[in-house]
Protein backbone atom coordinates (compact mmCIF):
# COMPACT_ATOMS: atom_id res chain seq x y z
CA UNK A 1 0.00 0.00 0.00
CA UNK A 2 0.92 3.49 -0.08
CA UNK A 3 1.49 6.10 2.55
CA UNK A 4 0.61 9.80 2.36
CA UNK A 5 2.11 11.57 5.36
CA UNK A 6 1.24 15.18 5.86
CA UNK A 7 3.06 17.39 7.56
CA UNK A 8 3.06 19.61 9.37
CA UNK A 9 0.02 17.55 11.34
CA UNK A 10 -1.49 21.15 12.54
CA UNK A 11 -0.50 24.72 12.18
CA UNK A 12 -1.43 27.92 13.47
CA UNK A 13 -1.37 30.80 11.15
CA UNK A 14 -2.65 34.25 10.85
CA UNK A 15 -5.18 36.31 8.51
CA UNK A 16 -3.19 37.27 5.39
CA UNK A 17 0.09 34.42 6.14
CA UNK A 18 1.33 32.90 3.60
CA UNK A 19 0.97 28.96 4.28
CA UNK A 20 2.79 25.66 3.16
CA UNK A 21 1.43 22.19 3.55
CA UNK A 22 3.40 19.12 2.53
CA UNK A 23 2.50 15.79 1.58
CA UNK A 24 4.66 12.84 0.79
CA UNK A 25 4.16 9.45 -1.33
CA UNK A 26 6.02 6.43 0.37
CA UNK A 27 6.47 5.42 -3.72
CA UNK A 28 5.96 8.02 -7.16
CA UNK A 29 2.57 8.47 -7.78
CA UNK A 30 3.67 10.62 -10.59
CA UNK A 31 1.46 13.86 -10.00
CA UNK A 32 -2.12 11.67 -8.81
CA UNK A 33 -2.44 13.59 -6.77
CA UNK A 34 -5.43 15.62 -4.63
CA UNK A 35 -6.44 17.93 -2.30
CA UNK A 36 -9.34 18.63 0.09
CA UNK A 37 -10.42 20.82 2.44
CA UNK A 38 -12.95 19.76 5.42
CA UNK A 39 -14.29 21.62 8.15
CA UNK A 40 -16.13 20.04 11.11
CA UNK A 41 -19.88 19.30 10.38
CA UNK A 42 -19.44 19.67 6.82
CA UNK A 43 -18.93 17.76 3.45
CA UNK A 44 -15.37 17.86 2.71
CA UNK A 45 -14.45 19.86 -0.49
CA UNK A 46 -12.51 18.82 -3.54
CA UNK A 47 -9.59 21.88 -4.08
CA UNK A 48 -7.11 20.73 -6.24
CA UNK A 49 -6.60 17.44 -8.61
CA UNK A 50 -3.96 16.32 -10.36
CA UNK A 51 -1.63 18.06 -8.25
CA UNK A 52 -2.20 21.29 -9.77
CA UNK A 53 -5.44 21.74 -11.25
CA UNK A 54 -7.64 24.46 -9.08
CA UNK A 55 -11.55 22.96 -9.06
CA UNK A 56 -14.23 25.72 -10.01
CA UNK A 57 -14.88 28.19 -7.79
CA UNK A 58 -11.61 27.42 -5.68
CA UNK A 59 -9.98 30.78 -4.85
CA UNK A 60 -6.74 31.46 -6.65
CA UNK A 61 -4.89 31.73 -3.73
CA UNK A 62 -4.48 28.24 -3.34
CA UNK A 63 -2.27 26.12 -5.28
CA UNK A 64 -0.91 22.81 -5.39
CA UNK A 65 2.56 21.54 -6.93
CA UNK A 66 4.90 18.67 -7.02
CA UNK A 67 5.28 15.34 -8.21
CA UNK A 68 6.97 11.90 -8.06
CA UNK A 69 7.02 11.58 -3.86
CA UNK A 70 6.53 15.06 -2.69
CA UNK A 71 4.15 17.37 -3.18
CA UNK A 72 2.81 20.89 -1.57
CA UNK A 73 -0.36 22.93 -1.17
CA UNK A 74 0.00 26.86 -0.43
CA UNK A 75 -2.40 29.21 0.30
CA UNK A 76 -0.83 32.66 -0.71
CA UNK A 77 -2.22 34.90 1.74
CA UNK A 78 -4.90 33.17 4.44
CA UNK A 79 -8.76 34.03 4.53
CA UNK A 80 -10.77 33.63 7.52
CA UNK A 81 -12.85 30.94 5.59
CA UNK A 82 -9.64 28.99 5.28
CA UNK A 83 -9.08 27.56 8.34
CA UNK A 84 -10.11 24.00 8.27
CA UNK A 85 -8.51 20.53 7.70
CA UNK A 86 -6.83 19.72 4.59
CA UNK A 87 -6.39 15.77 3.44
CA UNK A 88 -4.00 14.70 0.42
CA UNK A 89 -5.26 11.61 -1.98
CA UNK A 90 -3.29 9.63 -4.03
CA UNK A 91 -5.32 7.92 -6.59
CA UNK A 92 -2.12 6.71 -8.15
CA UNK A 93 -3.88 2.98 -7.18
CA UNK A 94 -7.32 4.23 -7.79
CA UNK A 95 -9.94 2.98 -6.74
CA UNK A 96 -7.70 2.11 -3.81
CA UNK A 97 -7.29 6.12 -3.02
CA UNK A 98 -5.10 6.55 -0.18
CA UNK A 99 -5.27 9.66 1.99
CA UNK A 100 -2.66 11.76 4.32
CA UNK A 101 -3.79 11.39 7.94
CA UNK A 102 -4.54 15.49 7.51
CA UNK A 103 -3.36 19.03 8.46
CA UNK A 104 -5.56 20.75 11.20
CA UNK A 105 -4.55 24.80 10.02
CA UNK A 106 -5.73 26.99 13.46
CA UNK A 107 -5.99 30.73 13.92
CA UNK A 108 -3.22 31.90 15.74
CA UNK B 1 -27.62 21.72 -6.52
CA UNK B 2 -25.05 18.54 -7.00
CA UNK B 3 -25.65 16.94 -3.23
CA UNK B 4 -25.09 13.92 -1.71
CA UNK B 5 -26.99 13.07 1.47
CA UNK B 6 -26.45 9.97 3.74
CA UNK B 7 -28.75 8.46 6.14
CA UNK B 8 -28.92 5.33 8.17
CA UNK B 9 -26.08 5.85 10.90
CA UNK B 10 -26.82 5.15 14.46
CA UNK B 11 -25.71 3.12 17.57
CA UNK B 12 -25.08 -0.45 17.23
CA UNK B 13 -23.57 -3.75 19.27
CA UNK B 14 -20.60 -4.81 18.08
CA UNK B 15 -21.36 -8.06 16.14
CA UNK B 16 -24.57 -6.08 14.70
CA UNK B 17 -25.15 -4.86 11.64
CA UNK B 18 -26.38 -1.39 9.40
CA UNK B 19 -27.55 -0.27 6.21
CA UNK B 20 -25.94 3.12 5.46
CA UNK B 21 -27.67 4.79 1.77
CA UNK B 22 -26.55 7.97 -0.13
CA UNK B 23 -29.03 9.59 -1.90
CA UNK B 24 -27.78 11.89 -4.47
CA UNK B 25 -29.55 15.43 -5.64
CA UNK B 26 -29.02 17.45 -8.88
CA UNK B 27 -27.45 14.62 -10.80
CA UNK B 28 -28.37 11.77 -11.86
CA UNK B 29 -26.23 8.56 -10.01
CA UNK B 30 -26.55 6.49 -13.28
CA UNK B 31 -23.46 7.93 -14.53
CA UNK B 32 -20.48 7.82 -12.12
CA UNK B 33 -18.45 5.92 -9.98
CA UNK B 34 -19.35 6.09 -6.22
CA UNK B 35 -17.48 5.52 -2.97
CA UNK B 36 -17.76 5.35 1.51
CA UNK B 37 -14.88 6.97 3.10
CA UNK B 38 -14.76 7.56 6.61
CA UNK B 39 -13.28 9.12 9.58
CA UNK B 40 -12.92 7.67 12.77
CA UNK B 41 -12.72 9.89 15.67
CA UNK B 42 -9.70 11.85 15.72
CA UNK B 43 -8.33 10.34 12.68
CA UNK B 44 -7.51 11.49 9.09
CA UNK B 45 -9.79 10.07 6.12
CA UNK B 46 -9.90 6.45 5.28
CA UNK B 47 -11.14 4.39 1.57
CA UNK B 48 -13.65 2.03 2.31
CA UNK B 49 -15.00 0.55 -0.99
CA UNK B 50 -15.74 2.10 -4.27
CA UNK B 51 -18.47 0.49 -6.92
CA UNK B 52 -18.75 1.49 -10.75
CA UNK B 53 -21.74 2.82 -12.49
CA UNK B 54 -22.55 -0.35 -13.55
CA UNK B 55 -21.99 -2.39 -10.58
CA UNK B 56 -19.64 -4.22 -12.37
CA UNK B 57 -16.66 -3.69 -10.51
CA UNK B 58 -16.12 -3.50 -6.73
CA UNK B 59 -13.73 -2.72 -4.37
CA UNK B 60 -13.16 -3.32 -0.48
CA UNK B 61 -10.33 -1.77 1.72
CA UNK B 62 -8.61 -4.77 3.59
CA UNK B 63 -9.92 -3.43 6.66
CA UNK B 64 -13.46 -4.20 5.46
CA UNK B 65 -13.69 -7.00 3.24
CA UNK B 66 -16.03 -9.63 3.90
CA UNK B 67 -18.18 -7.76 5.81
CA UNK B 68 -18.86 -4.85 4.05
CA UNK B 69 -21.54 -5.14 0.93
CA UNK B 70 -21.39 -1.39 -1.30
CA UNK B 71 -24.33 -1.93 -3.99
CA UNK B 72 -26.59 0.44 -5.97
CA UNK B 73 -29.92 1.65 -7.60
CA UNK B 74 -29.30 4.08 -9.71
CA UNK B 75 -33.41 4.09 -10.43
CA UNK B 76 -33.40 5.01 -6.99
CA UNK B 77 -30.84 7.65 -7.41
CA UNK B 78 -28.81 5.77 -4.11
CA UNK B 79 -26.01 4.17 -3.11
CA UNK B 80 -25.97 1.93 -0.24
CA UNK B 81 -23.20 0.38 2.37
CA UNK B 82 -24.40 -3.10 4.50
CA UNK B 83 -22.37 -2.97 6.97
CA UNK B 84 -22.11 -6.14 8.91
CA UNK B 85 -20.17 -7.85 12.01
CA UNK B 86 -19.44 -4.49 13.31
CA UNK B 87 -16.71 -3.81 15.51
CA UNK B 88 -15.50 -1.12 17.76
CA UNK B 89 -12.93 0.19 15.01
CA UNK B 90 -15.43 0.94 12.38
CA UNK B 91 -17.12 3.47 14.67
CA UNK B 92 -17.03 6.41 12.33
CA UNK B 93 -18.37 9.06 10.30
CA UNK B 94 -19.16 7.93 7.00
CA UNK B 95 -19.19 9.78 3.84
CA UNK B 96 -20.40 8.79 0.21
CA UNK B 97 -18.81 10.46 -2.56
CA UNK B 98 -18.39 10.54 -6.69
CA UNK B 99 -16.16 10.08 -9.09
CA UNK B 100 -14.93 12.09 -11.80
CA UNK B 101 -16.63 11.34 -15.00
CA UNK B 102 -16.07 8.78 -16.50
CA UNK B 103 -13.96 7.13 -14.10
CA UNK B 104 -14.85 3.40 -15.47
CA UNK B 105 -15.50 1.69 -18.80
CA UNK B 106 -16.72 -2.17 -19.69
CA UNK B 107 -12.28 -3.09 -18.78
CA UNK B 108 -12.79 -1.50 -15.43
CA UNK B 109 -11.01 2.07 -14.30
CA UNK B 110 -10.35 4.21 -17.13
CA UNK B 111 -7.43 6.06 -15.61
CA UNK B 112 -5.69 6.48 -12.73
CA UNK B 113 -7.03 10.36 -12.36
CA UNK B 114 -9.73 10.73 -10.48
CA UNK B 115 -10.86 13.01 -7.66
CA UNK B 116 -14.13 12.68 -5.41
CA UNK B 117 -16.69 15.69 -5.90
CA UNK B 118 -18.88 16.01 -4.55
CA UNK B 119 -18.87 14.51 -0.83
CA UNK B 120 -22.21 14.23 1.88
CA UNK B 121 -21.79 15.36 4.97
CA UNK B 122 -21.79 12.06 6.65
CA UNK B 123 -23.62 9.85 8.46
CA UNK B 124 -22.40 8.46 12.16
CA UNK B 125 -21.86 4.87 12.83
CA UNK B 126 -20.85 4.53 16.38
CA UNK B 127 -20.32 0.53 17.50
CA UNK B 128 -20.34 0.07 21.76
CA UNK B 129 -21.63 -2.53 24.11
Amino acid sequence: DIQMTQSPSSLSASVGDRVTITCRASQSINTYLNWYQHKAGKAPKLLIYTTSTLQDGVPSRFSGSGSGTDFTLTISSLQPEDFASYYCQQTYTTPRATFGQGTKLEIK
Amino acid sequence: EVQLVESGGGLVKPGGSLRLSCVSYGFTLRGYGMNWVRQAPGKGLEWVSSISSTSNFIYYADSVKGRFTISRDNARNSLYLQMDNLRAEDTAMYYCARDRPYSYDISGPTSRINWYDPWGQGTLVTVSS
